[in-house]
């Protein structure tokens, strides 16, 4: 049973490119969970899905970040017009039912140049 | 204040040390707590995970909820060289909200 992969695991972009994210869950698990950690911070909770719906967002910035989880296919995060600030590890999680525990993938590596 | 709060160390030990690892939260209301294990570059392994207060044993791993002081403890016990890694303590109030995470401990076990 594959992990929760996620792709790719580096990613560059330069200022005013877009960015896509993304994440596979294990098999079964239908509920996915996007973070981001800085250098020497914590991983910072951005939204949480399940298929076809957002179920909290509360940690997604407003502008240039979306996120999705379609009935087919990865999850996908997509930070439009990247900045240098929004370099970091975005790391997805995913779980069989929320009442469980969280699986992570490896992560991507964003840098903005 | 922060709602998980964890000392990020470093924190050196020599081999076959018992290791204590600690986080503080502030919400009375989370009830689900996990420990992860992230090795540098690497996406945060699952370790423990507990629910409400008491505690959990898992190889020479041991995790400690006391929901009255709203702490909670990883020990490791014959600590090895590739322990060394940051751990990060997660909890949440429910199924339905989110993880939140200390900055994590790191750790390094000196042969």
């Amino acid at each position: 049973n594959a992990g929760v992969m996620q792709n790719p695991r580096h990613l560059v972009r330069r200022r005013g490119q877009e960015a896509r994210l993304r994440c596979s869950p294990m098999k079964g698990h239908s509920h996915v969970y996007w973070y981001r950690q800085l250098p020497e911070e914590g991983l910072k909770f951005m939204v949480y899905l399940q298929k076809e719906n957002i179920i909290d967002e509360s940690g997604m910035p407003k502008e240039r970040f979306s996120a999705e989880f379609p009935k087919e296919g990865p999850s996908i995060l997509r930070i439009q017009q990247v900045v240098r600030g929004d370099s970091a590890a975005y790391f997805c999680a995913s779980s069989p039912s929320p009442l469980t525990e969280a699986f992570f993938g490896q992560g991507t590596r964003l840098t903005v140049v | 204040q922060k709602e998980v709060e964890q000392d990020p160390g470093p924190l050196s030990v020599p081999e076959g040390a018992i290791v204590s690892l600690n986080c503080t939260y502030s919400n009375s209301a989370f009830q689900y707590f996990m420990w992860y294990r992230q090795y540098s570059r690497k996406g945060p392994e699952l370790l423990m995970y507990t629910y409400s207060s008491g505690n959990k044993e898992d190889g020479r791993f041991t995790a400690q909820v006391d929901k009255s002081s709203k702490y909670i403890s990883l020990f490791i016990r014959d600590s090895q060289p590739s322990d060394s890694a940051t751990y990060l303590c997660a909890t949440s109030s429910s199924g339905n909200t989110p993880l939140v995470f200390g900055k994590g401990t790191r750790l390094s076990v000196i042969a």
